[in-house]
């Protein structure tokens, strides 16, 4: 059964609206969350980096105000896309670390911004 | 910037046949790989890993061969399914626990 769990798995709304989406480790508690956007037949675009209880270390060109990122537990990192518009529409995904495992990836958010 | 790439973009086989999807990755401190397979509006599923102190390592009806003279890694699918078609990704990870990831390979299997 899945390790990760994202939700929502889509969201469409309106330009202006902020929208969050939450990663949940589900069997493990984990040290590390990453958030990704995924272009259509693109590969994995790594955002920022989370730890719990300290700041997301952001990738160079991705927004901190625009795209925030919380990880207030060892089990859940929330990523909240503020006044989104059209250009945010994309896949977005998250992954979870606990060790010297392999990350599991969460479903991932359709967000679609009208 | 060191980067990991793929050979082939696109990989049509046919059902029953065995797949090989290549890798190719330039940081030499890279210790450990990942493969992963994502499917249509999915997230990335974990198939195999290996370490850099093996060149292989097999998994059901999955082999992973690492070649770290030259920097190659494959993923042989063997007897591939119509269930296999999708995206795959390498992924690969050295001093930092942070995975990079090739551009992927989309595999497209025929009945």
């Amino acid at each position: 059964g899945a390790v990760v769990s994202q939700h929502p798995s889509r969201v469409i709304c309106k330009s202006g609206t902020s929208v969050k989406i939450e990663c949940r480790s589900l069997d493990f508690q984990a040290t590390t969350m990453f958030w990704y956007r995924q272009f259509p037949k693109q590969s994995l675009m790594l955002m920022a980096t989370s730890n719990e209880g300290s700041k997301a270390t952001y990738e160079q060109g991705v927004e901190k105000d625009k795209f925030l990122i919380n990880h207030a537990s060892l089990t859940l990192s929330t990523l909240t896309v503020t006044s989104a518009h059209p250009e945010d529409s994309s896949f977005y995904i998250c992954s979870a670390l606990w060790g010297n495992q392999p990350q599991h990836f969460g479903d991932g958010t359709r967000l679609s911004i009208l | 910037g060191e980067s990991v790439g793929l050979h082939l973009p696109t990989l049509s086989v046919q059902e029953g046949d065995n797949s090989i999807i290549n890798c190719a990755y330039s940081n030499s401190a890279s210790d450990y790989f990942i493969w992963y397979k994502q499917e249509s509006g999915k997230g990335p599923q974990f198939i195999i890993d290996i370490r850099s102190n093996m060149d292989k390592r097999q998994g059901q009806r999955v082999t992973v061969l690492l070649n770290k003279t030259v920097k190659h890694l494959s993923l042989q699918i063997a007897a591939t399914q119509p269930g296999d078609s999708a995206v795959y990704f390498c992924a690969e990870r050295g001093g930092s626990y942070i995975p990079t990831f090739g551009r992927g390979t989309s595999l497209i299997v025929h009945p």
